[in-house]
């Protein structure tokens, strides 16, 4: 069966810092792979996605990239975040349905 | 823009009773999903619509996809505490482009 891995489950850092995050996928092969990020109790805006190695589309212009290293990886990153980068950020892949990781809640402070 | 309009957004009711949940759109999706997310964790999926006036129930829940693919309604059958929840559907697009559009949330609070 497949499975979705994210980390860290949280993260407190400061304005300006870096970020990274990374999600893995077991138990399939060339999924797509999605960020997302979540206000409090909202919907998902959609972050990032991609369809294979390297090829990421991004969907919101903002300090934030992605990155696909290997086939069942994916990565967000920032060079220097901001407070409104604070949020809860989950990774998703799909074949036909797509399934959610168990997200990483960010605070930047 | 394409968007999925989910009403209501909130929902307080007492165990027992029956509610209905709604998606709607003016896009046509190939499929459409529903999700169920608890705070500080992932959303679950629930169930996959494919097919215009398909319906599919699982145990107390009713899923149904309109016949245009441009909406779905989710009904609960006597709520329990454990229904408690954010509600998400998903539509993907006919496209191709490997986007999901989600809806705006429902949060349904079920009240022993």
């Amino acid at each position: 069966s497949q499975t979705i891995h994210q980390w860290p489950a949280t993260l407190v850092q400061p304005v300006g810092s870096p970020l990274s995050l990374e999600c893995t996928v077991e138990g399939t092969s060339n999924p797509n792979l999605y960020w997302y990020r979540q206000a409090a109790g909202r919907g998902l805006q959609l972050l990032f996605y991609s369809v294979g190695i390297g090829q990421i589309s991004s969907e919101v212009p903002q300090n934030l990239s992605a990155s696909r290293p290997q086939d069942r990886q994916f990565i967000l990153s920032s060079k220097k975040l901001l407070l409104s980068d604070s949020g809860f950020y989950l990774c998703a892949w799909s074949a036909n349905e797509q399934f959610f990781g168990p997200g990483t809640r960010l605070t930047v402070l | 823009t394409q968007l999925l309009e989910q009403s209501p957004q909130f929902l307080s009711i007492q165990e027992g009773e029956n509610l209905t949940v709604y998606c709607n759109s003016s896009s046509v999706f190939s499929s459409l999903q529903w999700y169920r997310q608890e705070p500080g964790e992932g959303p679950v999926l629930l169930v996959t619509v494919v097919t215009g006036g398909e319906v599919k129930k699982l145990k107390r829940l009713t899923f149904q996809f309109g016949d245009a693919r441009k909406d779905s309604s989710l009904h609960i059958t006597a709520a329990q505490p454990g229904d408690t929840g954010l509600y998400l559907c998903a539509g993907s697009l006919t496209s191709g482009t490997y986007k999901y559009i989600f809806g705006t949330g429902t949060r349904l609070k079920v009240l022993a």
